[in-house]
């Protein structure tokens, strides 16, 4: 089944340690990005990746890291979680190398909640 | 200002009923036009993609562009309880097509 999967899918934290929130796609995507989701902003992107190597900033990056080693892969990482990263994450992948073919592919979302 | 502003509701309707959501934009440059469909605790689903200004339909699903008043909308004929869901609105330029902008979304509940 083609799907993006996202884990944990819910995780509760505590301010300052470290966490990865782990993104995959099984469909050959080249383009993949970060969302994070919040009443009343809606979805706001964080970090985008246009292929292997190849990342950029999105809206809201600050407090976030990203790489892309393999095609499939594209973690999310908190160095230093505060309070206000506390929020529902998706990631995304689409086929052409930009956003523009409009058919993103959401992961099914990671509840993460900083205390 | 946001540069994609849409009503977060919640918009209740009786089954059968036209849905009807908008939303407006700042960026001239906005090009790509999308309505995705998110049910709860579910990611987001594209439902509509359209390119530039007019209409296109879908069955019972109708997008329209107004780049002139910068205006998006999207209509749900004959609405179902399976529509009860948050609707986004999304856009994109040409130029950074990397980039959606989403607009805050839309609670529509279909009561049967």
């Amino acid at each position: 089944e083609a799907q993006v999967t996202q884990n944990p899918r819910y995780l509760i934290t505590v301010t300052g340690k470290k966490l990865t929130v782990t993104c995959s796609q099984n469909m050959n995507h080249e383009y993949m990005s970060w969302y994070r989701q919040d009443p009343g902003l809606g979805l706001r992107q964080i970090y985008y990746s246009m292929n292997v190597e190849v990342t950029d900033k999105g809206d809201v990056p600050e407090g976030y890291k990203v790489s892309r080693k393999e095609k499939r892969n594209f973690p999310l990482i908190l160095e230093s979680p505060s309070p206000n990263q506390t929020s529902l994450y998706f990631c995304a992948s689409s086929p052409t190398s930009g956003a523009s073919s409009g058919e993103q592919y959401f992961g099914p979302g990671t509840r993460l909640t900083v205390t | 200002q946001k540069e994609v502003e849409q009503d977060p509701g919640p918009l209740s309707v009786p089954e059968g009923a036209i849905v009807s959501l908008n939303c407006t934009y700042s960026n001239s440059a906005f090009q790509y036009f999308m309505w995705y469909r998110q049910y709860s605790r579910k990611g987001p689903e594209l439902l509509m993609y359209t390119y530039s200004s007019g209409n296109k339909e879908d069955g019972r699903f109708t997008a329209q562009v107004d780049k002139s008043s910068k205006y998006i909308s999207l209509f749900i004929r004959d609405s179902q309880p399976s529509d009860s869901a948050t609707y986004l609105c999304a856009m994109s330029s040409i130029s950074n097509d990397y980039k959606l902008s989403f607009g805050a979304g839309t609670t529509v509940t279909v009561r049967a």
